[in-house]
């Protein structure tokens, strides 16, 4: 079982829809990550939150729009999202980021299943 | 820039059959490394890591050893079996001030019976 969870599992929408996807963990970690996987190829990182505080964007658009409202959540709010969106979103957390030798591994959720039409 | 390069898929074994794929690195200072294994229809899981050169780590029968003299975290397993059909990626921690994971493209393996 996995120690990110996440929610909901499938989720279909239109490009005019506005939805959330939620991720939770409990195991104390204070960073967050949220990635992008289609199919076939390795996670793309998308966003970075390490104690609650954005750190990293990686020239998102701003269609997508994260938001951290405590240590063990991290939300990603949809609007206006295009056919190209569809995909697999992960959540994973670990237990800080960065620092020299950083030996920390991330900890995936299952992933919330994206179909937009 | 960081980067890890793996073998290309897919690999197709019979079950028992001994596994390597393998995976080169390309970092400065010292990364740590991971072996993810995402099987269908799932999120990535940590499968093992090692942290500094010569580190040996394993899980569930598969093994990787850091060698920083070849830059190299190749995966094995002795005798895999049926559910070990997976997709499986290297991956490796840059530190500093991103600690971000940058992986390798994945190598689908598949064992047959």
């Amino acid at each position: 079982d996995t120690e990110v969870t996440q929610t909901p599992k499938h989720l279909v929408m239109g490009m005019t829809n506005k939805k959330s996807l939620k991720c939770e963990q409990h195991m104390g970690h204070r960073a967050m990550y949220w990635y992008k996987q289609k199919a076939k190829k390795p996670p793309e990182l998308m966003f970075v939150y390490s104690y609650e505080k954005l750190s990293i964007n990686e020239s998102v658009p701003s269609r997508f729009s994260p938001e951290c409202p405590n240590s063990s959540l991290l939300n990603l709010h949809l609007h206006a999202l295009q056919p190209e969106d569809s995909a697999l979103y992960l959540c994973a957390s670990s237990q800080d980021r960065g620092g020299v030798g950083n030996n920390q591994p991330q900890h995936f959720g299952d992933g919330t299943r994206l179909s937009i039409l | 820039g960081n980067s890890v390069t793996q073998m290309e898929g897919p690999v197709t074994l019979s079950e028992e059959a001994f596994l390597t794929i393998n995976c080169t690195y390309t970092a400065t200072g010292y990364p740590s490394l991971f072996w993810y294994v995402q099987y269908p229809g799932e999120g990535l899981q940590l499968l093992l890591k090692a942290t500094k050169a010569d580190d040996k780590g394993s899980n569930k029968g598969f093994e990787a050893t850091y060698r920083k003299e070849t830059t190299s975290f190749h995966l094995e397993k002795g005798s895999v079996q049926v559910s070990d059909s997976a997709v499986y990626f290297c991956a490796l921690s840059s530190g500093g001030s991103q600690g971000n994971l940058i992986f390798g493209k994945g190598t689908k393996l598949s064992v047959k019976p």
